[in-house]
């Protein structure tokens, strides 16, 4: 196994556009998580999956965010009517929900909003 | 909502020197996690502990839970380890809440 991935790696989009993202977890966890970083901070929990259950969401994850993981296994965010502000680096890590809880983290996608 | 503390933001030392880098957090935690991140982006978890310290080649974490402190220490520094590094607190076993709350992290130099 190659470890989280996440496609695409870079997306410049112009603001109002919608803009959709995919994670690819360590084929034998169940949980996976988003995060934003921005530039100079620490990253911000936006929401994590058991299986295809999103158990929770932080306040950060607006109307305008949604996040599904149909089967279980890679998940999507997709962000509608992306304003300036989402400019941010989304990062995707995943763990097992038992034992050792280790988050392996993805290379992340840089989102810039014109 | 765990109020996150690293101190210092930002270090330069020289190679060979002993790096302690400091995390203190507000709330009851289940687990601490040190991470590193390199430009670019990508995030590596160095150590995830609950009490007690570990080790790992010439990286050391501490933790006290009663004083909602860790500490993460390096050893015979190198170049190669600069880098960001980042503390984040995992909440207690409460059910459905899992995300981690990160400090905003301490960027480290180490000039040969």
């Amino acid at each position: 196994d190659t470890g989280v991935s996440q496609n695409p790696r870079h997306k410049i989009t112009k603001r109002g556009q919608n803009v959709t993202f995919r994670c690819d977890p360590i084929s034998e966890h169940n949980r996976l998580y988003w995060y934003r970083q921005t530039l100079g901070q620490g990253p911000e929990f936006l929401t994590y999956f058991q299986n295809e259950a999103q158990l929770e969401k932080s306040r950060l994850l607006s109307d305008r965010f949604s996040a599904e993981r149909p089967k279980g296994s890679f998940s999507t965010l997709e962000i509608q009517r992306t304003e300036q502000g989402d400019s941010a680096m989304y990062l995707c890590a995943s763990s097992l929900s038992s034992g050792v809880k280790t988050q392996y983290f993805g290379p992340g996608t840089r989102l810039l909003v014109l | 909502k765990n109020e996150v503390e690293q101190s210092p933001q930002n270090l330069t030392a020289q190679e060979g020197e002993f790096i302690t880098i400091n995390c203190s957090y507000s709330v009851g935690i289940s687990a601490l996690h040190w991470l590193q991140q390199h430009p670019g982006g990508g995030i590596v978890s160095l150590f995830m502990l609950s009490s007690g310290k570990k080790k790992h080649g010439r990286l050391i974490a501490t933790i006290n839970i009663q004083e909602k402190h860790s500490s993460l220490h390096i050893t015979a520094s190198h170049p190669r380890d600069s880098a960001v590094y980042i503390c984040a607190v995992r909440p207690p076993k409460v059910e459905g809440a899992d995300g981690l709350t990160f400090g905003k992290g301490t960027h480290l130099i180490i000039q040969p």
